[in-house]
């Protein structure tokens, strides 16, 4: 069965510094979504990306965040200068013209 | 008022039992909802989703939708230890406007 798959699944990294996350969706999907998870706390929407452009974003997808899709086949959330509070898991989702988003397996972001 | 509400607490169910969650939005334009499974330091997990009032059953699992009092709810019969896990609920408006809500999740523990 085809799955989202996502790079690294832990990331440890200073204040300050950028990271880059991937994401691989589901072969014929058309949507895609970074969506975070802070520890013990509830799934939150970041940003949805159809078509080679944003279609939406949340109050938490500030200046610091960008998403591109370089290559056809990934799916990247960039975070430029890492803040202690970026530290959560950071889950991708894709879905195809339904409208159930199928996740990855995240990546827990570390920020020390 | 919070966009999806999930206020039960952990809800112990003995093996072979029913369980039943709970789950209120506020958004009247939202068109299709979601129960995700998520397991500890696991992503989400779709497991059903409705988009009618009614009744959906898949197996052991029933969704339960009621627009007019904005309530979804989920049942699972014959409760096995496997179901023990956090239950998200979901919602979004559907086209134009996708992003998930998520509830902060019901906690089910099913004792042997």
């Amino acid at each position: 069965e085809p799955e989202v798959t996502q790079t690294p699944s832990h990331q440890v990294t200073q204040m300050g510094q950028e990271v880059i996350l991937r994401c691989v969706p589901i072969s014929n999907h058309l949507y895609f979504y970074w969506y975070r998870q802070i520890l013990g706390q509830k799934v939150e929407f970041l940003v949805s990306f159809y078509n080679n452009e944003i279609s939406e974003k949340s109050e938490i997808f500030d200046d610091q965040f960008s998403v591109e899709r370089p290559d056809g086949s990934n799916f990247t959330l960039k975070i430029r200068s890492t803040k202690l509070e970026d530290s959560a898991m950071y889950f991708c989702a894709t879905r195809d013209r339904g409208y159930e988003q199928y996740f990855g397996p995240g990546t827990r972001l570390t920020v020390t | 008022q919070k966009e999806v509400e999930q206020n039960s607490g952990p809800l112990s169910v003995p093996e072979g039992a029913i369980a039943s969650l709970n789950c209120t939005y506020s958004d009247r334009g939202s068109q299709s909802f979601f129960w995700y499974r998520q397991y500890s330091g696991k992503s989400p997990e779709l497991i059903m989703f409705i988009y009618s009032n009614g009744d959906k059953e898949d197996g052991r699992f029933t969704a339960q939708l009621n627009k007019a009092s904005q309530y979804v709810s989920l049942l699972i019969r014959d409760s096995q230890p496997s179901d023990s896990a956090t239950y998200l609920c979901a919602v979004n408006r559907g086209y134009g406007n996708n992003r998930l809500a998520f509830g902060k999740g019901n906690q089910v523990v099913v004792i042997p």
